[in-house]
């Protein structure tokens, strides 16, 4: 079974840009959540969405949204890109709401110039 | 408010030797726990977790955690390390079944393994 794909992988972006991040979860998951990881810290939450609808957010500002199809696949959007929002940006999909332990995918690596 | 602190930032320790990581965490209910391992550049492995039951849950690659809860503790432990351990570790504390809550992860414990 496929695990948790996200894409791309890396990118470059410019300051001012934006930029789509995409995840598909496993096959049957309903719940996906996208972290936000600078290099040497613990990842950060900014979104959790269960059954297409929006079900958790952290403390990111507003350039930051994100949906999920009804495929449960799901996007994650960043608008007018700061130098700070490089990072790896993890997807994270679990069966149901509650958290059983999610299967993260690989992420995709930001990097903002 | 949810917290996780892990008091350690760097670790290392010789290949064979014992090794426990520690982790803090703060919830105003009954927790969820977790302990994820990442390797450079790649995305959280779930080593374990803890849900209810046993405080001394068994995961993947000879971890595991015990929870107490009267020190809000949920050390990892592994009885003899090896080489391909060398990770970053990462303590994460979720919600309860009644809410949709994040889970909230620490600051990580990066372990050398030395041979």
């Amino acid at each position: 079974d496929a695990g948790v794909t996200q894409s791309p992988t890396h990118l470059i972006k410019t300051r001012g840009q934006h930029v789509t991040l995409r995840c598909s979860p496993i096959s049957g998951h309903k719940s996906v959540s996208w972290y936000q990881q600078v290099l040497g810290q613990g990842p950060q939450f900014i979104f959790q969405y269960y059954e297409k609808e929006e079900r958790g957010r952290g403390n990111f500002p507003d350039r930051f949204s994100a949906r999920q199809f009804p495929n449960y696949s799901s996007e994650l959007n960043v608008n007018a890109l700061l130098l700070g929002d490089s990072a790896l940006y993890l997807c994270a999909s679990s069966l149901v709401r509650v958290p059983p332990g999610y299967t993260f995918g690989s992420g995709t690596r930001l990097t903002v110039v | 408010a949810q917290s996780v602190t892990q008091p350690d930032i760097h670790i290392t320790v010789s290949e064979g030797a014992s090794l426990e990581l520690r982790c803090n965490y703060s919830y105003g209910a009954t927790p969820y726990l977790f302990w994820y391992v990442q390797s450079p550049g790649q995305g959280l492995q779930l080593l374990l977790k803890y849900f209810s039951g046993d405080t001394l849950v068994q995961g993947i690659k000879g971890f595991e955690a015990e929870f107490k809860r009267s020190q809000s503790s949920f050390n990892l432990r592994k009885p003899s390390v090896h080489w391909s351990d060398a990770a970053e570790y990462f303590c994460a504390v979720g919600g309860s079944e009644t809410s949709y809550d994040k889970v909230i992860f620490g600051p990580g414990t990066s372990l050398s393994v030395i041979p």
